[in-house]
């Protein structure tokens, strides 16, 4: 069956970086683009952007252009999201997602990432 | 951007109810909208795809409905199992955007 596995969570300090992994399993990898979702505590989703897995070309959501990276390890089906430059308004859950017939069919189970001094 | 609206934002019903909940899109996209649940904790999960094309393992109970710019997802006879929060998202523009969210608690 096809999966989506994340990394574990993070604590980190304001200016430091970080990057997380995603591994597919269950389907080839570079079937379906990858997209990543922000959800900070207590509140909605929020669309950060997509690589293409075949590619490696990222697209980034207007509100990611600065200090955030998505990037793919293909040999071992695994996409990555590397942020830069921490805030502490980066404080939430980050998702990765995948699929063919809608943009959202799997989802990770998402990394927690808290950001403080 | 594709701004999508979400109503009402809480939504309290008692269990045995059916209930529907509104997106609406700020310009036409055809039938490019999905719905996800989301339970505390967890990740979303896709309930329906393209408006009203169901999920394999998603119970009967729910459906959507809509084109254009207003949609619905409607759950019949709500059970406990499904007090949570809702989102739609589109499809229609390749820059992705979710709506608020609605949800769907305990009268």
């Amino acid at each position: 069956q096809i999966q989506l596995v994340q990394s574990g969570p993070e604590l980190k300090k304001p200016g430091e970086s970080l990057k997380i992994s995603c591994k597919a399993s269950g389907y080839t990898f570079t079937d379906y683009a990858m997209q990543w979702v922000k959800q900070a505590p207590g509140k909605g989703l929020q669309y950060m952007g997509w690589i293409n897995t075949q590619t490696g070309k990222p697209t980034y959501a207007d509100d990611f252009k600065e200090r955030f990276v998505f990037s793919l390890e293909t040999s071992a089906s695994t996409a990555y999201l590397q942020i830069n430059n921490l805030k502490n308004e980066d404080t939430a859950t980050y998702f990765c997602a995948s699929g063919g017939d809608t943009p959202f069919d799997y989802w990770g189970q998402g990394v927690m990432v808290t950001v403080s001094s | 951007n594709i701004v999508l609206t979400q109503s009402p934002a809480t939504l309290s019903v008692t269990p045995g109810e059916s209930v529907s909940l509104s997106c609406r899109a700020s310009q036409s996209i055809s039938t490019s909208i999905h719905w996800y649940q989301q339970k505390s904790n967890e990740s979303p999960r896709l309930l329906i795809k393209y408006a009203s094309q169901s999920i394999s393992g998603i119970p009967s109970r729910f459906s959507g409905s809509g084109s254009g710019t207003d949609f619905t997802l409607s759950i019949n006879r709500v059970e406990s199992e499904d007090f949570s929060i809702y989102y739609c998202q589109q499809s229609y523009s390749s820059l992705l955007t979710f709506g608020s969210g609605t949800k769907l608690e305990i009268k």
